[in-house]
């Protein structure tokens, strides 16, 4: 079966960076693409960028004003996401989710149980 | 950035009775190419990662119950749930991906009256 683990829990201080992991299991790794959606108290979930797992091309969302970097390791079948500058805004829930494909465009199938992230001085 | 927005943002249905939550993108999400809205439909319960339940605007994930269907075209998308079950209660959210940034609605509180 298909699943998405990510790595636990995070408390930064603003101006850190933080780098949440998942880790696919039960299927081609390198056939799908993975999105990072992350959901803020209160707010809308919000589209962070995907990275293509095969070839690694990466897209992100222009909100995020370069701060985000997506990486994989296709030994590992896991996927990093990096967010820097980090500030109280950031606090939120993250998670990553398969999109149906190796392309960027797509709704998302499976989705991890999702990362807490705090930023606290 | 294609605008999603939800109406109600909150719904209370008795149990056994029609929801229905409607879902409008401030541009149109239909493809002329392939003639496929590219809209999808997710559940998400408390403390759960939101679920896919509807893709192409009308399409149900394998696995979904029938009661959950999903219609429209263009920029204006409704969600029904037939016949509303105990275990339906959730936030309902909507979500382009026509464009990027992919998008989604506010969501839509559903629970019984």
């Amino acid at each position: 079966q298909v699943q998405l683990v990510q790595s636990g829990a995070e408390v930064k201080k603003p101006g850190a960076s933080v780098t949440v992991f998942c880790k696919a299991s039960g299927y081609t790794f390198s056939n799908y693409g993975i999105h990072w959606v992350r959901q803020a108290p209160g707010q809308r979930l919000q589209w962070m960028g995907w990275i293509n797992s095969g070839n690694g091309k990466t897209k992100y969302s222009q909100n995020f004003q370069g701060r985000v970097t997506i990486t994989r390791d296709t030994s590992a079948s896991t996927v990093y996401m990096e967010l820097s500058s980090l500030r109280s805004e950031d606090t939120a829930m993250y998670y990553c989710a398969r999109g149906p494909s190796e392309y960027s465009s797509g709704y998302f199938d499976y989705w991890g149980q999702g990362t807490l992230v705090t930023v606290s001085s | 950035d294609i605008v999603m927005t939800q109406s109600p943002d909150s719904l209370a249905v008795s149990l056994g009775e029609r929801a229905t939550i409607n879902c409008k993108s401030s541009q149109s999400v239909l493809y002329s190419f392939n003639n496929k809205n590219y809209l999808a439909w997710y559940q998400q319960k408390p403390g759960q990662p939101p679920k896919l339940l509807i893709y192409w605007a009308s399409t149900r994930e394998s696995g979904v119950p029938d009661r959950f269907s999903g219609g429209g075209s263009g920029t204006d998308f409704t969600l029904t749930i037939s016949s509303l079950q105990a275990e339906d209660v959730a936030v309902y959210f909507c979500q382009q991906y026509y464009g990027t940034p992919r998008t989604f609605g506010q969501g839509t509180k559903v629970e019984i009256k």
